[in-house]
This record gives structure tokens, C-alpha cells and sequence, in this order.
């Protein structure tokens, strides 16, 4: 599996703007990006993916680099309940497991 | 998206005991997965199970020590056998969703501590 490397921590103040990187460079054309978050406590939550092109939902946006090699996970107006791990994870193929990395903590400060 | 019920929730076992998880999904999925994850860990893989076929271990996992049922498309166990301290962890249930785009969606875990 193709390897994506993030930043062990980062902080954000509320109500900010969090731009959460993602490095992947050995990704391959059929790659899918995936983000996925563990709040404190819980099982893994779907936040966003996408192949080539930026993506928006409630949650979050995807911004993809132009080569797909780097990726951001964007959260418009980051709440103390965003606090979490988050994972950056390369899923080749809709019937494969997700294959997780150690992911980005991210600290909220109020 | 898909509910996932696992019970136990949490639990506390004794060393050289067995413990059955078990995963109650609301909707019929094809695929599961079960997933380890050690204290201040990520999650690691520890194998995937698919209705009407042996399940599928990953590298360190084995059937002996991990064996799984799938008896439906909504249910799966875990068993976690002969237990040792190094057993304590999370371990989670997840399922492949097709009707959600493939997206894989997650239990809230299983807390086991051995002593």
C-alpha cells in the first residue's frame, strides 16, 4: 500500500480555519484519499475522500494537489469538538480494508 | 451510513480466559473488519470477514488465537483467546457500506483490559 505521512500534532485556536497536510507520494492513479477521525473515546469516523478533484461536504473540504501527491484536509471553523486524531489513508479499491497510518492529533485551545 | 452496535462495551478478563465480541450491524453489509488498537496506538488490521468464507488474516494475526464467525450479513464475532496482558486493547468492528459509496464506517470499540 501506498504510504502518506502527516505531522504527528497540530494546534488550532477556535473558531480558526485548520489546515491539516497530508504528503503521499508514492500514490498511484487508482488511489483514493480518505480521511478518517477518531474522536476521544470512539471508533473512527468518515470526514471526507476523493481521487483527483477538491471536495466539499459538511464537514470538511479535501484540496488535492494537482500531481496527487500531497493532499489538505480543510476545517472551515475548527469547535473544541473537532479535537481528535486525524488520518490520512490511501484506499485503492472500494472492496479493501482501510490501512491506518499514526494520523495528526489535533489540539482545539478555546 | 450504517449503525454498529459491539458488545461487549468494555470488560475486564482474566488472564488465560476467552472473550467473545460481538458485532451487530443494521443493514445487510458484505464485508467486516476487525481492528486491534493498543493503548495510545493507531488501529491495526487484524482481519476481514466476509459472509459464507473463512475470514482472512492479516500478518501476526492468527485463526487460533483471533477466531471470527460471519454466520449473516449483519453479524460478526471476535474471540479473543487465551488472553494475555498484551490483549489489552480496542478492538473494533467496521463494515463496507456499498449503498454509502464504499464507505467504511466504524463501531465505538470493544475496551478489553486483561489482568
Amino acid at each position: 500500500d501506498a504510504k502518506t505521512t502527516q505531522p504527528n500534532s497540530m494546534e488550532s485556536n477556535e473558531e480558526e480555519p485548520v489546515h491539516l497536510p497530508c504528503n503521499h507520494s508514492t500514490i498511484s492513479g487508482t488511489d483514493y484519499i480518505h480521511w478518517y477521525r477518531q474522536l476521544p473515546s470512539q471508533g473512527p469516523e468518515y470526514v471526507i475522500h476523493g481521487l483527483t478533484s477538491n471536495v466539499n461536504n459538511r464537514m470538511a473540504s479535501l484540496a488535492i494537489a494537482e500531481d496527487r501527491k500531497s493532499s489538505t484536509l480543510i476545517l472551515h471553523r475548527a469547535t473544541l469538538r473537532d479535537a481528535a486524531v486525524y488520518y490520512c489513508i490511501l484506499r485503492y479499491s472500494g472492496n479493501t480494508p482501510l490501512v491506518f497510518g499514526k494520523g495528526t492529533r489535533l489540539s482545539v485551545i478555546a | 451510513s450504517a449503525v454498529i452496535s459491539q458488545k461487549p462495551s468494555r470488560d475486564i478478563c482474566q488472564r488465560g480466559t476467552s472473550l467473545t465480541i460481538q458485532c451487530q450491524v443494521d443493514s445487510q453489509v458484505t464485508m467486516m473488519f476487525w481492528y486491534r488498537q493498543q493503548p495510545g496506538q493507531s488501529l491495526t488490521l487484524i482481519a476481514t470477514a466476509n459472509q459464507g468464507s473463512e475470514a482472512t488474516y492479516e500478518s501476526g494475526f492468527v485463526i487460533d488465537k483471533f477466531p471470527i464467525s460471519r454466520p449473516n450479513l449483519t453479524f460478526s464475532t471476535l474471540t479473543v483467546s487465551n488472553m494475555s496482558p498484551e490483549d489489552s486493547s480496542i478492538y473494533l468492528c467496521s463494515v463496507l457500506n456499498r449503498g454509502s459509496g464504499n464507505t467504511i464506517y466504524f463501531g465505538e470499540g470493544s475496551w478489553l483490559t486483561v489482568v
